[in-house]
């Protein structure tokens, strides 16, 4: 079956400084990338949709210059929180959908903490 | 716009009783639904889906739900509750298709007494 694989499974970063979030399909094309977070006792949220050698087109109340997505191939996705602050701690999870792959296909996620 | 409900922000059972966590949904079109499951500080598991198949899905670990399109339901069973089922679940719905971001519901967290 189709498999998404997210790193860093968890990453603590200071205050200022960049982190990046890798998103990879491992046995398929993913053609379009989902960038979702949870908050702390809330549910999942889009922030973002990212087609292949496009610009990836950000929820409303998402900054799109502090979270930068970047899919330049099919195989990954990327997300950079850029000059992160301790409210930026979250659970940050992708989701690919491409041939034979729905956008129900989770990576595992990755747990940002920013101090 | 698609949209799922969870009826309950908390569920509380007694080990060996059935579980019932409710959702309801709301679609334009005839949705796909799903049900996740989440463990504390872990990643999406995926326990069932709904792709217009058979309404009564069977799926991981003993969990099962049913697609009432009268009822616009699609509710999460399990016989008898386990310890270990005690985690956040999540009900989400995409359009059809499969190429689409999903929505989820708000959680339902599930507490397993002894």
């Amino acid at each position: 079956g189709a498999v998404v694989s997210q790193h860093p499974s968890r990453v603590i970063c200071k205050s200022g400084t960049s982190v990046k979030i890798e998103c990879r399909s491992l046995d398929f094309q993913a053609t379009t990338m989902f960038w979702y977070r949870q908050f702390p006792k809330q549910s999942l949220m889009l922030m973002a949709t990212s087609n292949e050698g496009s610009k990836a087109t950000y929820e409303q109340g998402v900054e799109k210059d502090k979270f930068l997505i970047n899919h330049a191939s099919l195989t990954l996705s990327t997300l950079t929180v850029t000059s992160a602050h301790p409210e930026d701690s979250s659970f940050y999870i992708c989701s690919a959908a491409g041939q034979g792959a729905y956008g129900y296909t989770f990576g595992s996620g990755t747990r940002l903490t920013v101090v | 716009a698609q949209s799922v409900t969870q009826l309950d922000s908390h569920v509380s059972v007694s080990e060996g009783t059935p579980v019932l966590l409710r959702c309801n949904y709301s679609s334009s079109y005839s949705p796909s639904l799903f049900w996740y499951v989440q463990h504390p500080n872990k990643g999406l598991q995926l326990l069932l889906k709904y792709t217009s198949a058979a309404t009564l899905v069977k799926g991981i670990n003993g969990f099962e739900a049913e697609f009432k399109k009268s009822e616009t339901s699609f509710h999460l069973t399990k016989p008898s509750a386990h310890m270990s089922d005690a985690a956040e679940y999540f009900c989400v719905v995409s359009d059809p298709g499969g190429y689409q971001k999903v929505t989820f519901g708000t959680g339902t967290k599930l507490q397993v007494i002894p």
